[in-house]
C-alpha cells in the first residue's frame, strides 16, 4: 500500500462546477501539504502550501487538512477550461523537506 | 515560469551509456532536488543537496549520481543506463533546507533505447 493514496481520475466536470479532490495518507508523521498542478509536458506548479490541520483559501482554491482522518481536500470554484490539468497531493515529516506525492488526479474541465 | 531551469529538454541516448542532466535553481534558492517521474511509480524523490552538501537521500540507484556545485547549479549523473530509466527527471528548488516551498522546473525527458 503507497503512502499517499490518490484516485487516479479521470475527473470530468462542466466549466462553473467546483472540483473536489482529495488524498489520503498513512503516515501519521506528516505535517505539511501542499497541492501541485502540472500541465502536459510541465513540471508541477505550487498552488497551496499548508501546515497542520485546517483550511486555507487563496482565490478559487480551497485546502483543507484534517490530520485526525489523515484526509486533505482540494476545491477548485468556478471551474475553467485552463484548470483541465493533473492535481498531485505531495506531503512532508517534520524532518526536512523531503515530499511524498500521491499518484495524481487527470481533471478535464468541459467548455 | 517558476524560476527554475533544468537543460536539456530532452535525451535519447542507448542501453549502457551515461548522460548528465542540468539544473538551475531560482535565484536565492540555496536548496535543489531531483525527483524522477514515471507511469507506473509516478513522482519520486532522489536526492537533496542544500548549499554545496547532499542533506536527504530517496531512492536513487547507486548508477545515479548528483552533485551541487559552489554557483548553486546541480547535475544528476545516470550512467549504465538501462530501458528502465527512461523518465521525466524533474529538479526543485527551494529557499531553506527544511519547510519552504518546492519550485519545481519543467524537467529533462529521457529515453533510453
Amino acid at each position: 500500500q503507497k503512502e499517499v493514496e490518490q484516485d487516479p481520475g479521470p475527473l470530468s466536470v462542466p466549466e462553473g462546477a467546483i472540483v473536489s479532490l482529495n488524498c489520503t495518507y498513512s503516515n501519521s508523521a506528516f505535517q505539511y501539504f501542499m497541492w501541485y498542478r502540472q500541465y502536459s509536458r510541465k513540471g508541477p506548479e505550487l498552488l497551496m502550501y499548508t501546515y497542520s490541520s485546517g483550511n486555507k483559501e487563496d482565490g478559487r482554491f480551497t485546502a483543507q487538512v484534517d490530520k485526525s482522518s489523515k484526509y486533505i481536500s482540494l476545491f477548485i470554484r468556478d471551474s475553467q477550461p485552463s484548470d483541465s490539468a493533473t492535481y498531485l497531493c505531495a506531503m512532508s515529516g517534520a524532518a526536512g523537506n523531503k515530499l511524498t506525492f500521491g499518484g495524481g488526479t487527470r481533471v478535464l474541465v468541459k467548455p | 515560469d517558476s524560476g527554475v531551469t533544468q537543460t536539456p529538454k530532452h535525451l535519447i541516448t542507448a542501453t549502457g551509456q551515461r548522460v548528465t542532466l542540468r539544473c538551475s535553481p531560482r535565484s536565492g534558492d540555496l536548496s535543489v532536488y531531483w525527483y524522477q517521474q514515471s507511469l507506473d511509480q509516478g513522482l519520486q524523490f532522489l536526492i537533496q543537496y542544500y548549499n554545496g552538501e547532499e542533506r536527504a537521500k530517496g531512492n536513487i540507484l547507486e548508477r545515479f549520481s548528483a552533485q551541487q556545485f559552489p554557483d548553486l547549479h546541480s547535475e544528476l549523473n545516470l550512467s549504465s543506463l538501462e530501458l528502465g530509466d527512461s523518465a521525466l527527471y524533474f529538479c526543485a528548488s527551494s529557499a531553506l533546507e527544511g519547510h519552504s516551498p518546492l519550485h519545481f522546473g519543467n524537467g529533462t525527458r529521457l529515453t533510453v533505447t
